[in-house]
């Protein structure tokens, strides 16, 4: 069973508008929570990364934001632009090894 | 350049013949893995290996074999694909333990 859940699985916003994926994890042993990034036909890119030492990380307009009480963890894209259409992928790890991923959300701004 | 390659990118064959995809990285990085991707389930890790000689499993590593003979290279080896085995594969590498994964293009491997 996915270790990691990710909702939604699309995600329509429009342009300047906060677009919003949540991530829910099971196992207490991970460490390292990235977020992974992919257009049409290309490999996965890192977006940004957080460990749970901290609740929030922010880099430019992403952000995620993390609760580890409740293992749940979420992107935030701010002021969202059409370039940010893609299919966003959370995932999960015990020391950036046995890496476990979401199923996904694709996201469409629109202009 | 930073680069991780993969060969073929594209791939047809048939079910049972032996097939290798290769990875090769230029970062002098200590890890990769090997995953697939498939539609509604995301990337699954197939294997991982933090140096030469040192392999794991990860989450769907049955009907695939790997090898780390150098820190360069990791192929992924299917000795008997089956049709269930068609999927996006993409092999990534990272410097250590809290470095950024670096993805190649992905092989597309369709068995019939």
């Amino acid at each position: 069973q996915q270790q990691v859940k990710q909702s939604p699985q699309s995600l329509i916003v429009q342009k300047g508008g906060i677009s919003i994926i949540n991530c829910a994890y099971e196992n207490t042993a991970f460490d390292y929570f990235p977020w992974y990034q992919q257009f049409p036909g290309k490999g996965p890119a890192l977006l940004i990364a957080i460990r749970p030492d901290v609740s929030e990380k922010k880099e430019g307009r992403f952000t995620i934001s993390f609760n580890k009480s409740a293992k749940q963890f979420s992107l935030h894209i701010m002021d969202s632009q059409p370039g940010d259409s893609a299919t966003y992928f959370c995932a999960a790890s015990y020391n950036n090894n046995d890496m476990r991923f979401g199923a996904g959300t694709r996201l469409t701004v629109k202009p | 350049e930073a680069q991780v390659t993969q060969n073929p990118r594209y791939l047809i064959t048939v079910t049972g013949k032996k097939l290798t995809v290769t990875c090769s990285q230029n970062m002098n990085h200590e890890y990769m893995s090997w995953y697939r991707q498939d539609p509604g389930l995301g990337l699954r890790q197939i294997y991982y290996s933090m140096n030469v000689e040192v392999t794991d499993k990860g989450d769907v590593p049955e009907g695939y074999k790997v090898s780390r003979k150098e820190k360069r290279n990791f192929p992924l080896i299917l000795e008997s694909p089956s049709p269930n085995q068609t999927s996006l594969y993409f092999c990534a590498t990272h410097k250590d333990a809290w470095g950024e994964q670096y993805f190649g293009p992905g092989t597309r491997l369709t068995v019939t």
